[in-house]
């Protein structure tokens, strides 16, 4: 069993749609969630990172904790085409590992 | 705060050769720096764990000898493909933790790497 299991899509949804983006994990020392987006051909750029279980807001974007259930998510509110791109989750172990998800490529179409 | 950059962000070489890859840390000083490697359409696949001033750490499977690794300053940490060849034309991201205990990664730009 892979730590960190992610869907790898392709998810198309039409712009100004509420989007879910998911991972589940199978460590529950996992402390740390971060979320990123990958545009073609560039690096990652961390868009959420957050501590424990919980919610934590950032403009349209949403990322939520849920430790007992080892699953965590990422809501884009009013999605855009600009928003088309692969969305990494990852977690913090111990020592600095961490852990990635495959990734899920997203599509807004206009 | 917290810029990444990769030098070259491109580039082409004969097979045979050597490249250097340059990942710095332009903002914050790094303790750690990490080097990934990425095929099209496909996940980040960690290489190696880069700790200043002390050896890199390889993950299974990858060379250490083919692919080094010199984290010599605390915001500036090299990756030299050696004797490259064309399977290892690929894209190479780094990234760098600001401190050792909570912090995330934060990524470089990338380098593409194609080897004739």
């Amino acid at each position: 069993q892979k730590e960190v299991e992610q869907d790898p899509g392709p998810l198309s949804v039409p712009e100004g749609a509420i989007v879910s983006l998911n991972c589940t994990y199978s460590n529950s020392a996992f402390q740390y969630f971060m979320w990123y987006r990958q545009y073609s051909r560039k690096g990652p750029e961390l868009l959420m990172y957050t501590y424990s279980s919980g919610n934590k807001e950032d403009g349209r974007f949403t990322a939520q904790v849920d430790k007992s259930s080892k699953y965590i998510s990422l809501f884009i509110r009013d999605s855009q085409p600009s928003d088309s791109a692969t969305y990494l989750c990852a977690m913090q172990g111990n020592f600095n590992k961490f852990y990635f998800g495959s990734g899920t490529k997203l599509n807004v179409k206009p | 705060g917290a810029v990444v950059s990769q030098h070259p962000s491109w580039v082409i070489c004969k097979s045979g050769t050597s490249v250097k890859i340059e990942c710095r840390s332009l903002d914050f000083q790094a303790t750690t720096m990490f080097w990934y490697r990425q095929f099209p359409k496909q996940s980040l696949m960690l290489m190696a764990t880069s700790n200043e001033g002390s050896k890199a750490t390889y993950e299974q499977g990858v060379e250490k000898d083919k692919f080094l690794i010199n984290h010599a300053s605390l915001t500036l940490s090299t990756l030299t493909v050696t004797s490259a060849h064309p399977e290892d034309s690929s894209f190479y991201i780094c990234s760098a933790v600001r401190d050792r205990g909570a912090d995330t990664q934060y990524f470089g730009p990338g380098t593409r790497l194609t080897v004739l």
